[in-house]
């Protein structure tokens, strides 16, 4: 069964400043999708940002980027200059060739003023 | 349209009791899933359905436990004799087959409250 671990539970930043938050992942298959999503206190979850395990390129949204290391099955999210509307709990998730998205355990982002 | 919703938002229940949530999906999804969510944990896939026909369940999802998805539209997830550990946020996502990623929309999520 495929694994996500976040290994950071709590993250703090201050407002402008850049934040890394650390997913890695256990699997055999060779093609799959990974995901980072953001759930707000009592709001729904919405996608942050998609990587195709087939691209080398990182993939970029904006403020957020992901780091992709395939051989070492990290994929760690970067957020440039954070905001306040970016406190939320953050989500890296994996997805093969199945429909089911497996999560990890989330890592709770506060941003300071 | 203004993506997934979920019916009840809360739900408080007595041990024993049978409860039933429903999802409305994003209306030209014809994907549709339903996760659990405990408190401190990411979201646990419990099944899936492509138009109606329900083609994936996880473990977790015991026999107390059933899904529909009759028209292929709106679907239902029942919980039978409900038990302490049925509390959890059940979260339904859908999906539009052939979108790059596969890419899940979440609803917001119907907060259970066994006693």
């Amino acid at each position: 069964a495929q694994t996500v671990t976040q290994s950071q539970p709590e993250m703090s930043v201050q407002e402008a400043e850049t934040v890394t938050l650390s997913c890695t992942y256990d699997t055999s298959e060779s093609d799959y999708y990974l995901f980072w999503y953001k759930q707000p206190p009592s709001r729904q979850m919405i996608l942050v940002i998609r990587q195709e395990a087939y691209k080398q390129q990182n993939a970029t949204e904006n403020r957020f980027s992901v780091n992709f290391q395939k051989a070492a099955k990290s994929f760690s999210l970067k957020i440039s200059d954070s905001q306040l509307g970016d406190a939320a709990m953050y989500f890296c998730a994996y997805r093969d060739s199945g429909y089911a998205l497996n999560f990890g355990k989330g890592t709770s982002l506060l941003v300071t003023p | 349209d203004t993506g997934v919703s979920q019916d009840p938002r809360h739900k408080i229940t007595k041990r024993g009791q049978n409860v039933t949530f429903r999802c409305d999906p994003i209306s030209e999804h014809n994907r549709l899933y339903w996760y659990r969510q405990t408190l401190g944990q990411g979201p646990e896939f419990l099944t899936y359905f492509q138009n109606e026909a329900q083609l994936e369940k996880s473990r977790l999802l015991s026999d107390r436990f059933s899904a529909e998805r009759p028209k292929g539209s709106f679907s239902t997830l029942e919980i039978q004799r409900t038990e302490q550990g049925d509390s959890a946020m059940y979260l339904c996502a859908s999906s539009l087959q052939g979108l790059a990623g596969n890419e899940q929309f979440f609803g917001p999520g119907t907060r259970l409250t066994v006693l």
